[in-house]
């Protein structure tokens, strides 16, 4: 079974501040991506890496992909409170029977406060 | 109008009823998902369908059950709802000819409380 966690489970910060999520595996994953729920509401994507070592930037959101693949970052430079949500790794196997499925980290709640 | 619709978007029921919940897609896409959101476990996927032939049991499948009826339809079926299956439900779908990396659309999900 291949397992994402993410930190911190929880965080708070004032607008204006910078932070960082984690999401790391044991297991080797083909592409990894990030999405962000806002309450009431599905998932939605924000990103996928796929190299080792990769860098994404969303304007003020920036990913990076581990280089061996098991784990990823999401940075967020000058937080807004429209920021908030629960942000959400999933990773892909490599594998036929895991290639068409995701496995969903626990998530990280993030509240910018104004 | 949404590409991934869910219904119902709530449903309170009580242990030992049969109900349904459905999802239907506009996307073209030929994968969907069901999963199960409680607070703090994140999305656990309970079954998964390729195509209209195709369908696969999740991590969490016991207790559920579902039907591909077209492309763009694909419901889940909780045959005697318990109270432990009080949690949130989302269908997702992808495309596997649009992109190698399984990147999901998301319904707005259903709220299931049971007594």
């Amino acid at each position: 079974t291949q397992l994402l966690e993410q930190s911190p489970q929880f965080l708070s910060i004032q607008e204006g501040e910078n932070l960082t999520v984690y999401c790391n595996s044991s297991s080797v994953f083909s592409s990894l991506q990030w999405y962000r729920q806002e309450p009431g509401e599905g998932p939605v994507l924000l990103v996928t890496v796929v190299t080792g070592g990769e860098v994404k930037k969303l304007k003020r959101l920036t990913f990076q992909f581990g280089d061996a693949r098991k784990d990823s970052s999401l940075h967020i430079t000058a937080a807004q409170p429209g920021d908030t949500g629960l942000y959400l790794c999933a990773g892909r196997g490599w594998d036929y029977t895991n290639a068409g499925k995701s496995t969903f980290g626990d998530g990280t709640t993030l509240t910018v406060k104004p | 109008d949404a590409d991934v619709t869910q219904t119902p978007r709530n449903r309170i029921t009580k242990t030992g009823k049969r109900i349904m919940l459905e999802c239907s897609q506009t996307k073209g896409h030929d994968r969907m998902y069901w999963y199960r959101q409680d607070p703090g476990l994140g999305l656990r996927l309970i079954y998964y369908s390729f195509d209209v032939k195709d369908i696969n049991k999740g991590e969490i499948s016991d207790g559920y059950s579902v039907s591909r009826q077209a492309q763009a339809k694909f419901s889940l079926s909780l045959e005697s709802a318990i109270p432990n299956q009080t949690a949130l439900y989302f269908c997702a779908t992808s495309d596997s000819a649009g992109s190698s990396y399984n990147e999901q659309f998301f319904g707005p999900g259903t709220r299931l409380t049971v007594l």
